[in-house]
């Protein structure tokens, strides 16, 4: 199946500091990427879509001056913790769509998460 | 807010046991549900694309079935094995957007 590699896998950093996530589709072109957030013993929430080549959607509640994304190229999407705080720890994990399948059944395919701790 | 949940949330059971769990979800501007299994420290593996009311998808000892108009979809598991061991993660799609289950833990104990 297709691969989406995320990287840092685990990310320590002290409070104030800026943290880059890096999510890349490697064997697909993936127009569409998505970020979530995921809290224990809940579910993925989505925080934003990631479309190459334009601005990212932020769902509601999340503030696009402290999660940056850029999709700047078909296999590649950012996400910055800016000035990172203890309450953005969380695991964050991106997810790549591809219509490989065609339209009607986009598949997700998944990073294997970055854990953020803030000290 | 679309609300899909998942049954049970933990679930131990032993070697060569079969076992199934259940993906509920709103019956209206359905697309298409998913199924994902989960291991930790790993990435989510797609296991089933479901898209017809009626469907049942098979791989290995593993099936689904989607009732789209009742709104839910079973996930079964035939002789479970330790190394069925994880999250089961179940996402509506609308077309628009991917609506992601709690999941359901499963141990299986030798």
């Amino acid at each position: 199946g297709a691969v989406v590699s995320q990287h840092p896998s685990w990310v320590i950093c002290k409070s104030g500091t800026s943290v880059k996530i890096e999510c890349r589709s490697l064997d697909f072109q993936a127009t569409t990427m998505f970020w979530y957030r995921q809290f224990p013993k809940q579910s993925l929430m989505l925080m934003a879509t990631s479309n190459e080549g334009s601005k990212a959607t932020y769902e509601q509640g999340v503030e696009k001056d402290k999660f940056l994304i850029n999709h700047a190229s078909l296999t590649l999407s950012t996400l910055t913790v800016t000035s990172a705080h203890p309450e953005d720890s969380s695991f964050y994990i991106c997810s790549a769509l591809s219509l490989a399948g065609g339209p009607s059944t986009g598949e997700l395919f998944f990073g294997e998460g970055s854990r953020l701790t803030v000290l | 807010i679309l609300n899909v949940e998942q049954s049970p949330q933990s679930l131990h059971v032993q070697e060569g046991d079969s076992t199934n769990f259940t993906c509920s979800f709103p019956s209206s501007n359905f697309y298409a549900l998913h199924w994902y299994r989960w291991e930790t420290a790993k990435s989510p593996e797609a296991l089933f694309v479901m898209t017809l009311n009626g469907d049942e998808k098979k791989k290995g000892r593993i099936s689904a079935t989607l009732n789209t108009k009742e709104g839910y979809s079973y996930l079964y598991i035939k002789g479970s094995q330790p190394e069925d061991s994880a999250t089961y993660l179940c996402a509506y799609n609308t077309g628009n957007q991917f609506y992601f289950g709690t999941g359901t833990s499963l141990t299986v104990i030798p």
